[in-house]
C-alpha cells in the first residue's frame, strides 16, 4: 500500500544551523501538507503544495515539491529555539479519503 | 469558536473495559478524522468520515467503532481496551476543498487524548 516516508527520525542542530527534513512517498502525490506539533502539543497545518516543482516560503521555512510530486522537503533557515517539535508531511491515499502522515522528524535545538 | 474539542483530556482503563472517546468541532466541516499517536510511528489513521452518516476505516481500524450522526460530532467507541491501544488519540476535522476526496484543506487537530490501558 500507499507508504509516506520522512528522514531523519530525529535531528539535533546547534541554534543558527540549518534543518531539512524529507518526504518520499511511493507513489504520485496530488497535494502534500505539512505539518509541526510542538512538545505535549497538538499537530498545526503549516502548509499545503499542489503543483509539480512547487516552492514555498514562510519567513525562515522553504517547502517544496518535487517534480515528479512524490517527494517533499522542508528546510529551515538559521533555526531558532522556538523551532523545536515534530515536523510531520501528509498526503492523500489516491482518492479514498485517507490522509495518510509520515513518522515525523523532530528537531531539537541547542541554544 | 471553540475549534475541535475532545473529551477527556486523560483516561485511564483497566483491560477489558470499554469507552467512548468524545470529538466536536463548530466549523461545520464534512471531514473528520481520528488518530493514534505513537512514539516513532508518527499519525496513524484509524477511521474516517465525510459527512454526516458516511464513515470508513482507516489504516488502524480493529477494536476501535465510530458513527457520525451529526456533522459535529464524531466519537471513537474502544469496544474492548487492551494494553497495545496505549496511545494518544487525536481527532482532526477539515473543509473538503472539491469534489474529489484527495481534495483537503487544512486540518485542525483538537487537543487529544491521553490513553492508558492497564
Amino acid at each position: 500500500g500507499q507508504q509516506v516516508m520522512q528522514i531523519p527520525q530525529y535531528q539535533h542542530v546547534q541554534e543558527g544551523e540549518d534543518f531539512t527534513t524529507y518526504c518520499n512517498s511511493s507513489t504520485t502525490l496530488s497535494n502534500i501538507q505539512w505539518y509541526k506539533q510542538r512538545p505535549g502539543g497538538h499537530p498545526v497545518f503549516l502548509i499545503q503544495l499542489v503543483k509539480s516543482g512547487e516552492v514555498k516560503k514562510q519567513k525562515r521555512l522553504t517547502f517544496q515539491f518535487g517534480e515528479a510530486k512524490k517527494n517533499s522537503s522542508l528546510h529551515i533557515t538559521a533555526t531558532q529555539t522556538t523551532d523545536v517539535g515534530t515536523y510531520f508531511c501528509a498526503g492523500p491515499k489516491g482518492n479514498t479519503g485517507k490522509l495518510i502522515f509520515g513518522q515525523g522528524t523532530t528537531l531539537q535545538v541547542k541554544p | 469558536n471553540a475549534g475541535v474539542t475532545q473529551t477527556p483530556k486523560f483516561q485511564v482503563l483497566k483491560t477489558g473495559q470499554s469507552m467512548t472517546l468524545q470529538c466536536a468541532q463548530d466549523m461545520n466541516h464534512e471531514y473528520m478524522s481520528w488518530y493514534r499517536q505513537d512514539p516513532g510511528m508518527g499519525l496513524r489513521l484509524i477511521h474516517y468520515s465525510v459527512g454526516a452518516g458516511i464513515t470508513d476505516q482507516g489504516e488502524v481500524p480493529n477494536g476501535y467503532n465510530v458513527s457520525r450522526s451529526t456533522t459535529e460530532d464524531f466519537p471513537l467507541r474502544l469496544l474492548s481496551a487492551a494494553p497495545s491501544q496505549t496511545s494518544v488519540y487525536f481527532c482532526a476535522s477539515s473543509s473538503l476543498a472539491g469534489t474529489k476526496l484527495s481534495s483537503y484543506n487544512e486540518q485542525f487537530f483538537g487537543p487529544g487524548t491521553r490513553l492508558t490501558v492497564l
